[in-house]
């Protein structure tokens, strides 16, 4: 059975800094691995989808990278602002649907 | 790009009364669509999957007679809750994967708030 971890469950930082959000898989047979945010109350927006013959996608200050062998991927925000703060979900299709993570819950502080 | 959305986006009900919940894909046909629950705090939960014009696949755990999923239409799902109760309260949110398509991508629905007094 997948299962999905992220770490950390909650990042706090300032504006302007760099930062890395993890998300490992246990089963490394996917089809993709999908980047999505929350904002509190409100539905899911996609962010980045790397299928599984990729290795990483970038849109804008965003870079999401994929190790299916090892079974990671980490989401890069370059140059954080306080419009970033939101969960961050990794979810990973693979036999089964969307196999969802906890979230990493970011504040990012002005 | 490919667009889903829920109606409606909140609903209250009383407690006992049944409750649907619709998700359409708008600009593409969806030979599968996909139910997720999610809880305060938590990450989302899938409840079923329904493809068009059969019967809905439900997870473990989640009681097919209470949460009533018809996927009538390649465009269209819905999903009934029925004599909703207060811990039914939740956010609902649906998925859709665009047929004829090797990609294996869902697109989400802006989702529905559930509350039941």
């Amino acid at each position: 059975k997948q299962e999905v971890t992220q770490i950390p469950a909650a990042l706090s930082v300032p504006e302007g800094e760099n930062l890395v959000l993890n998300c490992s898989f246990t089963d490394s047979a996917i089809y993709n691995l999908q980047w999505f945010r929350q904002d509190p109350g409100k539905g899911l927006t996609s962010l980045l989808l790397i299928q599984s013959s990729q290795r990483e996608q970038t849109s804008g200050r965003l870079n999401a990278s994929l190790d299916k062998s090892s079974g990671r991927s980490t989401l890069y925000i370059a140059a954080s602002q306080p419009g970033d703060s939101a969960t961050y979900l990794c979810a990973v299709i693979g036999n089964t649907p969307l196999v969802f993570g906890k979230g990493t819950r970011l504040s990012v502080i002005a | 790009g490919a667009v889903v959305s829920q109606h409606p986006s909140r609903v209250i009900c009383k407690s006992g009364t049944s409750v649907k919940i619709e998700c359409r894909s708008l600009d593409f046909q969806a030979t599968t669509m996909f139910w997720y629950r999610q809880f305060p705090k938590k990450s989302l939960m899938l409840m079923a999957t329904s493809n068009e014009g059969s019967k809905a696949t439900y997870e473990q755990g989640v009681e097919k007679d209470k949460f009533l999923i018809n996927h009538a239409s390649l465009t269209l799902s819905t999903l009934t809750v029925t004599s909703a109760h207060p811990e039914d309260s939740s956010f609902y949110i649906c998925s859709a994967k665009r047929g004829g398509t090797s990609v294996h991508e869902q697109y989400f629905g802006p989702g529905t708030r559930l509350t039941v007094t």
